[in-house]
């Protein structure tokens, strides 16, 4: 089975531009996972979308922000980027029949705002 | 507030060894707790949940709900154990996909 894919795999923007991040499940996977992993601060949870709607963010500002389409394929974008956004962003995707926790990790895109 | 520290940010230990990588963590609900694993040039991966009671590559996980701690454990390290380990709090219950991670844990098993 395909693992969860990302693009690009590497982004480098200046700071105060915009970052598009994308991101494609598992096939048969409906809920997409966001978490940004910067440097000495773990993974940190961003979004949560499922069959289509926002169902969860974590701490983080509205310039974060994101949607999933109707294939369950999910963008990520960073509006007004800061220095402080760069970092390892990661997606991931569950089965229904795992009670979303057991999430399936892509390979990450590493943002660069410089 | 919902919380996981994972205090040693590296642990190592030679191969053969016993190794325990700490998890400590604040929830006021009924916890369920992750361990997942992303060695080195690969995904991270899920490697067990407390709730299994599992042992996966003869790891083992205990919730201890009065110490707070899901500490995972190894009788006897494998070079191939080496990763970076992470533990994670599943927020909330039901259907809810959030995961807190704590920092991570960078295992070293020497030979």
């Amino acid at each position: 089975e395909a693992g969860v894919t990302q693009s690009p795999t590497h982004l480098i923007k200046t700071r105060g531009q915009q970052a598009t991040l994308r991101c494609s499940p598992i096939s048969g996977h409906t809920s997409v996972y966001w978490y940004q992993q910067a440097l000495g601060l773990g993974l940190q949870f961003l979004l949560w979308y499922d069959e289509g709607e926002e169902r969860n963010r974590g701490n983080f500002p509205p310039r974060f922000s994101g949607r999933q389409f109707p294939n369950y394929s999910s963008e990520l974008n960073v509006n007004a980027l800061e220095l402080e956004d760069s970092a390892l962003y990661l997606c991931a995707s569950t089965p229904l029949d795992r009670g979303h926790y057991e999430q399936y990790f892509g390979p990450g895109t590493r943002l660069t705002v410089t | 507030a919902q919380r996981v520290t994972q205090p040693e940010k590296l642990l190592s230990v030679f191969k053969g060894a016993p190794v325990e990588l700490k998890c400590n963590y604040s929830y006021s609900g009924s916890p369920e707790l992750f361990w997942y694993v992303q060695y080195s040039r690969q995904r991270l991966q899920l490697l067990l949940r407390h709730i299994s009671r599992e042992s996966i590559k003869g790891f083992t996980a205990d919730l201890n709900k009065g110490e707070t701690s899901f500490h995972l454990k190894k009788p006897f390290a494998q070079e191939e154990d080496s990763a970076m380990y992470y533990c994670a709090l599943r927020h909330g219950s039901g259907n809810t996909g959030k995961l807190i991670f704590g920092q991570g844990t960078t295992l070293q098993v020497k030979p």
